[in-house]
């Protein structure tokens, strides 16, 4: 199985302030056709996950442009520009370039 | 607007079968691009892929569920179910149904149901 590895895993911000989240897999992402196969989740508190980032760096609709995703083969990030109060849960990146689809160990954003 | 929904008993006794059934409403399960998924989060645990279904019946299944998943889809309901047997109190979890988008240039869960925890005890 692709073993996805994130850090930190706690992360205490400021509002107003940048974040940024890691994501490492265990093997390279990058499919044949071109795409990599990266996505990144934010799960609220007693929400489902909903979808922020997928291949890579194309946000989802309704995503606000201060959400952004790069990288490339194996390590990825998630940058927030300026942190907001609604921004808190649990942040989980996601491979679906291959099965078993695998998940980070989720980051848990809070406000400081 | 897609929406899809779990439901089945939130309380399994040990060594007995699980199953679920997640209802597709706003779309239909039998859309070509779309895999229809199984997703658990035990307690303040990760999330694990449990398995997919495509609308044909063709199915994966997560190899450390030691084959004790099946999925099955009917299309006439719009409905997608999984049944999981033998189960133990490491089964307790919040169990998710989702859409899998894999139409060209995309891979992605982009739908998720609102979850339904179901917990193995006697």
């Amino acid at each position: 199985d692709v073993v996805m590895t994130q850090s930190p895993l706690s992360l205490p911000v400021t509002p107003g302030e940048p974040a940024s989240i890691s994501c490492r897999s265990s093997q390279s992402l990058l499919n044949s056709n071109g795409y990599t196969y990266l996505n990144w989740y934010l799960q609220k508190p007693g929400q489902s996950p909903h979808l922020l980032i997928y291949l890579g760096s194309n946000r989802a609709s309704g995503v606000p442009d201060r959400f952004s995703g790069s990288g490339s083969g194996t390590d990825f990030t998630l940058k927030i520009s300026r942190v907001e109060a609604e921004d808190v849960g649990v942040y989980c990146c996601m491979q679906t370039l291959q099965t078993p689809y695998t998940f980070g160990q989720g980051t848990k954003l809070e406000i400081k | 607007q897609l929406q899809l929904q779990e439901s089945g008993p939130g309380l399994v006794k040990p060594s007995e079968t699980l199953s679920l059934t997640c209802t597709v409403s706003g779309g239909s399960i039998g859309s070509s691009n779309y895999y229809w998924a199984w997703i658990r989060q035990p307690p303040g645990k990760g999330l694990e892929w449990i398995g997919n279904i495509y609308y044909s019946g063709s199915t994966f299944h997560n190899p450390s569920l030691k084959s004790r998943g099946t999925m099955s889809v009917d299309t006439s309901k719009n409905q997608f179910s999984l049944n999981l047997s033998s189960v133990t109190a490491a089964d307790t979890a919040v169990y998710y149904c989702a859409r899998l988008d894999f139409g060209y240039g995309s891979a992605q869960i982009d739908c998720w149901g609102q979850g339904t925890l179901v917990t193995v005890s006697s």
